[in-house]
């Protein structure tokens, strides 16, 4: 089965650290979406791409937060400085080439922890 | 405000009874009303997506209908393995992207 891989599965850190988390989305799906979810908000959208270039990165704080694609194969979603209330499941998905909305394939998430 | 709204929270089944989920949605631009399966320590997992009001999507124990303003998901004979948390989205035309509803959190018991 294609599946959407992230890395880390855990990450502790420490405030005022620098957190990447990596995915590789499935092959051949040309949209890349990063969401974050928390039990107070859910799922939040904060990116995402459509062959490499973003399309959106409103939900992000953008002091902070930033996200690239460096190729087709790799998403990146960096924090600098990490704080507390960044912690939260990270969920990387992909969408296949198509118009309008797409069925997302979701990674198994990002685990932070921020102290 | 585009906004998707799921109830209840939580929802807690006897083995075999069957009920339903409430999504209402209010988003221009709508292309498509998706759910999805999340199980815990896991990402969503794709169930269903309804593009027309009338549609309706069934899958083993699960069917899914959709109106102008809100979507169900009908659990029917529910079992103890049902037991998971129910996301709502709404699709957008441009771009692609989904919202997501806060979920519904079932629970089965035998």
């Amino acid at each position: 089965d294609a599946r959407v891989t992230q890395t880390p599965r855990h990450k502790v850190t420490e405030m005022g650290q620098e957190v990447t988390m990596r995915c590789q989305p499935i092959l051949g799906h040309n949209t890349v979406f990063w969401y974050r979810q928390t039990m107070m908000q859910g799922l939040e959208l904060l990116a995402y791409f459509r062959n490499r270039a973003p399309l959106d990165d409103s939900g992000m704080p953008k002091d902070r937060f930033s996200a690239e694609m460096p190729d087709a194969t790799l998403a990146t979603l960096k924090i600098q400085p990490s704080e507390p209330r960044d912690s939260a499941v990270y969920f990387c998905a992909s969408g296949p080439r198509g118009t309008g909305a797409n069925v997302l394939t979701f990674g198994a998430g990002s685990r932070l922890t921020v102290l | 405000e585009d906004q998707v709204t799921q109830s209840p929270e939580a929802l807690r089944l006897q083995e075999g009874e069957s009920s339903s989920l409430n999504c209402s949605y209010t988003v221009s631009g709508l292309r498509g009303l998706f759910w999805y399966r999340q199980d815990p320590g896991k990402g969503p997992e794709f169930l269903f997506t309804l593009y027309s009001a009338g549609e309706e999507k069934e899958k083993e124990r699960l069917k899914a209908t959709l109106t102008k303003k809100e979507s169900f998901l009908h659990i029917t004979a529910p079992k103890p393995e049902d037991s998971a948390t129910y996301l709502c989205a709404a699709g957008y035309n441009q771009g692609g992207k989904l919202i997501f509803g806060q979920g519904t959190e079932l629970s089965v018991k035998p």
